[in-house]
C-alpha cells in the first residue's frame, strides 16, 4: 500500500534554531498534505493544510510564521519550525491525501525536543 | 470546546472483556474514521465509515456510524493486551471530506 515517510522520526535542538522536518509520499502523488501537531496524552490538532503550488492554509492560532510550511512538489511537503522554543517540543504527523481524497495516509510522525 | 468528543478518555479493561469507546459530534459526519496509535508513533488505519447506520468489522473490533451521522461507537470484543494503545476518532465536519478533525482520544489498557 501507500508509504508516507517523515523524516526524521526525531531531532533534538537548541532553543533558537531551525528545525525542518520532511513529509514525503512515496508512491503516490499527494496533492493535498495536512500538518499536525500532538502534544503528551493529547489528540492531533491540525496545523495548515498544505496544496502542492500554492500557499499554506493555517488554522487558527498558529504562527505562519513561526511554522513554515513548503509543498513544492506533488510528493514533497516540509514544516519548518523557526526560532523553536521550548514549547515547541511535541510529535509532528503529516497527512497525505491521493486520489480524489478517498485514500489518505499518515505519516510516522517526528519527535522534535527542543532545549 | 472539543469539536468530537471521545468518551470514556481512559479505560482499563481486564484481558477477554468487552469495551466500547464513543465518539459524538453536534456536526454532522461526513466521514468518521478510527485510529489506533501507540504513544509517540504514527496512527494505524482501523475502519472508515461514511453512511448512516454503517457497521463493519475487522477481527475483533467492530465499528458503527448512527443513523444521524453524529456518533460513532467502536466495540471490541474479549481484548486483549495488543488492543492496548490510544484509540482516535477523526471526522470530516464540513463538505471538505479530507480535512480531518480529531476526538480527544481514549487511552486504553488491557490487563492480564
Amino acid at each position: 500500500g501507500a508509504v508516507v515517510s517523515q523524516h526524521p522520526s526525531r531531532v533534538i535542538c537548541k532553543s533558537g534554531t531551525s528545525v525542518k522536518i520532511e513529509c514525503r509520499s512515496l508512491d503516490f502523488q499527494a496533492t493535498t498534505m495536512f500538518w499536525y501537531r500532538q502534544f503528551p496524552k493529547q489528540s492531533l490538532m491540525l496545523m495548515a493544510t498544505s496544496n502542492e503550488g500554492s500557499k499554506a492554509t493555517y488554522e487558527q492560532g498558529v504562527e505562519k510564521d513561526k511554522f513554515l510550511i513548503n509543498h513544492a512538489s506533488l510528493t514533497l511537503s516540509t514544516l519548518t519550525v523557526t526560532s523553536a522554543h521550548p514549547e515547541d517540543s511535541s510529535f509532528y504527523i503529516c497527512r497525505a491525501i491521493a486520489g480524489g481524497g478517498n485514500e489518505q495516509f499518515f505519516g510516522p510522525g517526528t519527535r522534535l525536543t527542543v532545549l | 470546546s472539543q469539536e468530537l468528543e471521545q468518551s470514556p478518555q481512559s479505560l482499563i479493561v481486564q484481558e477477554g472483556k468487552n469495551l466500547t469507546i464513543n465518539c459524538t459530534s453536534s456536526k454532522t459526519l461526513y466521514g468518521l474514521y478510527w485510529y489506533k496509535q501507540k504513544y509517540g508513533e504514527g496512527l494505524i488505519f482501523l475502519m472508515m465509515l461514511q453512511k448512516g447506520g454503517e457497521e463493519k468489522s475487522h477481527e475483533k473490533i467492530t465499528a458503527k456510524l448512527d443513523e444521524k451521522k453524529q456518533q460513532s461507537s467502536l466495540h471490541i470484543t474479549a481484548s486483549q493486551p495488543s488492543h492496548a494503545g490510544i484509540y482516535l476518532c477523526g471526522a470530516a465536519l464540513t463538505g471538505t471530506a479530507s480535512k480531518l478533525t480529531f476526538g480527544t482520544g481514549t487511552r486504553l489498557q488491557v490487563t492480564l
